[in-house]
């Protein structure tokens, strides 16, 4: 069966700092891998998602940049963390359809 | 751009009751996908059901079932006999087109009341 997990589950980062956020899946291959980010507890936007290995599409201009350098594999980045990228982001992966398969998520909070 | 939008911000009911949760959607194409997915206060994002536009025939999963009306761009979450674990915020979610992305409502906030 296949599973997803996201790293690391909370994180607290002061303004100006890097991230980096891990996702992975298991069991599958060549899945399509999204990320969201979802604040204040409501709504879901999606901010990247790649439909294979270095091919990433974004959504939404933003300070956050992702990679893909497995298959299984997908980071979400920053160079410099702002206030705004406080947030809950979450993982998630198909196969070639709609139905989503999401992580845990990652609460990042930037102080 | 497709919208979809979830007019309960917040709704209660109590234990053992039904509850529908209403979502509308706008697309001008005939093929698309629906879901609802219920994120518990864990903020697991779970995949509750699924309808294929192109099937008349409404979705069901045990307590949880939909009223998909096509025409009128409707697809509303019934739940059954509430049990106090459906308390979560419920999200509709709607796919169409390439690469497989979904476009989420906002989301209703369900408490189930003992």
């Amino acid at each position: 069966s296949q599973t997803i997990h996201q790293w690391p589950a909370t994180l607290v980062q002061p303004v100006g700092s890097p991230l980096s956020l891990e996702c992975t899946v298991e069991g599958t291959s060549n899945p399509n891998l999204y990320w969201y980010r979802q604040a204040a507890g409501r709504g879901l936007q999606l901010l990247f998602y790649s439909v294979g290995i270095g091919q990433i599409s974004s959504e939404v201009p933003q300070n956050l940049s992702a990679s893909r350098p497995q298959d299984r594999q997908f980071i979400l980045s920053s160079k410099k963390l702002l206030l705004s990228d406080s947030g809950f982001y979450l993982c998630a992966w198909s196969m070639d359809n709609y139905e989503q398969y999401f992580g845990p998520g990652t609460r990042l909070t930037v102080t | 751009a497709q919208t979809v939008t979830q007019s309960q911000p917040e709704m209660s009911v109590q234990e053992a009751e039904t509850v529908t949760l209403s979502c509308t959607y706008d697309t001008s194409e005939s093929n698309y996908y629906l879901f609802w997915y219920k994120q518990p206060p864990s903020r697991q994002m779970i995949l509750v059901i699924r309808q294929e536009a192109y099937k008349q025939q409404n979705a069901t999963e045990n307590r949880f079932s939909v009223n998909f009306q096509k025409a009128a761009k409707s697809f509303s979450l019934k739940i059954s006999d509430s049990q106090l674990g459906d308390t979560a915020m419920y999200f509709c979610a709607f796919g169409q087109g390439s690469n497989y992305k979904l476009t989420f409502g906002k989301g209703t906030l369900l408490t189930v009341n003992p």
